[in-house]
């Protein structure tokens, strides 16, 4: 079946640098894309959601960036800090009660 | 602040047992999943509830069961639990509409099975 997938399980940046997380969906039809971040000991914690008629979207030194035409998903982190080392998971909802398919995640880890 | 909680954060059963995972939450939401997560295959769904006494299946359902009984709680059910079912398993919870896909998470339960 189709699935979201990721591109790298890990990620390892200078802390203040710019992280740049990538993932790649295969359904078309998807409504949102969501992006989580998962800190040791936790559950997953929403992070920014982007609709699928929408191409950027901005946060809190987070931005997703959403590219159709190639089925690709971004998640950009500003002057990434300590507290941003986390597994990083996008998300695309299937259906009408919020069902989401999860990547793999992606695994960041920010030196000091 | 919005609340999942989870009964037990780790649990050793062995195979055969009948084990109860329970979650509550207290945003008085209608929608309840129930993942489970293993290193390398991210977050996969097991059942929902997007009402009392409601379930679908999930991705994943072969072995688990679900009980929806009162509004805030959500229970997974293992009949006879077996090494394979050794995981991470995650509640989460959301609204019905609107941002329903911003699901609340609990702690997550690590359940091995020997």
């Amino acid at each position: 079946g189709e699935s979201v997938g990721l591109h790298l399980p890990t990620l390892s940046v200078q802390e203040g640098d710019n992280s740049i997380i990538n993932c790649a969906y295969s359904n078309s039809a998807s409504d949102y894309f969501i992006w989580y971040k998962q800190e040791s000991g936790k559950g997953p914690q929403f992070i920014i959601d982007i609709r699928s008629n929408m191409d950027k979207r901005q946060g809190q030194r987070v931005t997703v960036l959403l590219n159709k035409t190639v089925k690709h998903l971004s998640l950009q982190i500003a002057a990434t800090q300590p507290g941003d080392s986390a597994v990083y998971f996008c998300a695309e909802n299937m259906g009408s009660q919020g069902n989401l398919i999860f990547g793999k995640g992606t695994k960041l880890s920010v030196k000091p | 602040d919005v609340k999942v909680t989870q009964s037990s954060r780790y649990l050793v059963k062995r195979t055969g047992e009948k084990v109860f995972l329970e979650c509550v939450q207290d945003m008085d939401h209608e929608n309840m999943f129930w993942y489970r997560q293993d290193p390398g295959l991210g977050l996969r769904l097991i059942y929902f509830s997007y009402d009392v006494k409601m379930k679908e299946k999930g991705d994943i359902p072969e072995g688990y069961s679900v009980s929806r009984e009162k509004k805030e709680r959500f229970s997974l059910i293992l009949e006879s639990a077996s090494t394979n079912q050794t995981s991470m398993y995650l509640c989460a919870s959301s609204l019905p509409q609107g941002r329903m896909y911003e699901q609340y998470f609990g702690p997550g339960t690590r359940l091995t099975v020997t």
